[in-house]
């Protein structure tokens, strides 16, 4: 199988406030780990591209000092949320791909944020 | 840059009729992917295609990848309540990163 899990499921939080988030691949390494953000009734984004080891590489538009990504071991990637504001309200989703340049992409269950 | 847009966005059928969702890219892709969102829940991988016009089935479920490799289809035949959520196609090009394209939602009236 290959099942990644996302950690927590849900957060609250008040404004300017951090908030990590986890993403795991529980029975497989993951040498690339994607974090998208979901707006309501939009599509997934890509926010960036997580590789083990080495910096993250950020989408055009995704500030990297707000969205702190660190890919330290090859099954757990996290993505922190720093000074969260209103509009930092969202489903974030990661995904796992298990080896370089293969194509498919084990989507986690989905953390969604809440900023208050 | 690379986009990739779904139409249309919202679709309304009743129970047992066919429905199709239509996938454009504005680049050659190397591959198109499928998924399916419930509400408040995750993309949940369907399939992947990878050969020009390739066909792909799955009971109830046609996908069909186009002879350039920029569109794709997916339909459903004799819709159930259970088909209910967005169908997402999302694309993968040079860079390999997905693409994902605007989302379909599918109501289902029973």
């Amino acid at each position: 199988g290959a099942v990644v899990s996302q950690h927590p499921s849900w957060v609250i939080c008040k404004s300017g406030t951090s908030v990590k988030i986890e993403c795991r691949s529980l029975d497989f390494q993951a040498t690339t780990m994607f974090w998208y953000r979901q707006f309501p009734k939009q599509s997934l984004m890509l926010m960036a591209t997580s590789n083990e080891g080495s910096k993250a590489t950020y989408e055009q538009g995704v500030e990297k000092d707000k969205f702190l990504i660190n890919h330290a071991s090859l099954t757990l990637s996290t993505l922190t949320v720093t000074s969260a504001h209103p509009e930092d309200s969202s489903f974030y989703i990661c995904s796992a791909r298990k080896r370089e340049r293969a194509e498919t992409q084990y989507f986690g269950p989905g953390t969604r944020l809440l900023v208050l | 840059g690379q986009q990739v847009m779904q139409i249309p966005q919202y679709q309304h059928v009743q129970e047992g009729e066919d429905f199709t969702t239509y996938c454009n890219s504005s680049t050659t892709l190397s591959n198109i992917q499928w998924y399916k969102q419930r509400p408040g829940g995750h993309p949940v991988f369907l399939i992947q295609l990878v050969k020009s016009g390739e066909v792909k089935k799955q009971k109830r479920l046609t996908f069909q990848f186009g002879e350039a490799k920029k569109n794709s289809s997916l339909h459903i035949t004799a819709t159930q309540t259970t088909d209910v959520g967005t169908y997402f196609c999302a694309g993968s090009g040079a860079t390999n990163k997905l693409i994902f394209g605007t989302g379909t939602l599918l109501a289902v009236q029973p």
